[in-house]
């Protein structure tokens, strides 16, 4: 089955800061990569994602890449935010019905 | 605007009870994942649902049931409690590309 991993575990930044979180993937099969924010006492929420048939994609401040060659997809956040603060998941799917895999999760400090 | 509605949101129970966490998407949606997250762990994926019939099945022990009903809402059943149980348990409806993409706040199931 797929396997994600996800660096760094901690990431600590002061506001204004870029953030980058990257994550690796087994399955050549992959083609969804979605990227989940967990606040405190929260359920995780999709912020953005990726599909294998294009290689980046932005939105405001959060943009995402992809290597599909390599395996690998990474989440840049530019100009931090205190309310960046969170855990960051990372995720591969094959798509359809097919089950999210996700990524151990990154815990994003922002200092303000 | 859309969401998911998790009740009860704290549970506590002892070792060997039973429990009962229910799933209200809002608007209802005939596909449904629930997801147990562990402390510092990523969300795994436990079972999911279509038309209220189960779609696909992941890491869910024996002890451990779920249905969807006419209305849609989802329930996850769990027998024969084990301290191992406690956990984070979230459930999603079915969002962009087919996947999970909007989580309840979950309910933080303590077992004594």
């Amino acid at each position: 089955g797929e396997n994600v991993e996800q660096h760094p575990s901690t990431l600590s930044v002061q506001e204004g800061d870029s953030a980058v979180i990257k994550c690796t993937y087994s399955d050549s099969a992959s083609n969804y990569f979605p990227w989940y924010k967990q606040e405190l006492g929260k359920g995780p929420q999709l912020i953005i994602d990726i599909r294998s048939n294009v290689g980046e994609k932005k939105d405001q401040r959060i943009a995402v890449t992809l290597n599909k060659t390599a395996k690998h997809f990474s989440l840049h956040i530019t100009e931090t935010q205190p309310e960046d603060s969170a855990v960051y998941f990372c995720a591969a799917s094959k798509g359809g019905s097919y089950i999210p895999t996700f990524g151990r999760g990154t815990s994003l400090i922002v200092h303000p | 605007a859309a969401g998911v509605i998790q009740s009860p949101r704290h549970l506590i129970k002892e070792k060997r009870e039973t429990a009962t966490l229910k799933c209200y998407p809002i608007p209802r949606h005939d596909t449904v994942y629930w997801y147990q997250q562990g402390p510092g762990q990523d969300p795994q994926f436990l079972i999911s649902f279509y038309e209220k019939m189960q779609s696909d099945k992941g890491s869910i022990p024996d002890r451990f049931s779920a249905q969807q009903f006419s209305d849609y809402h989802s329930e996850l059943n769990m027998s024969s409690l084990e301290l191992g149980d406690s956990a984070l348990y979230f459930c999603a409806p079915l969002g962009r590309h087919n996947q999970p993409q909007h989580f309840g706040d979950g309910t933080r199931l303590s077992i004594l």
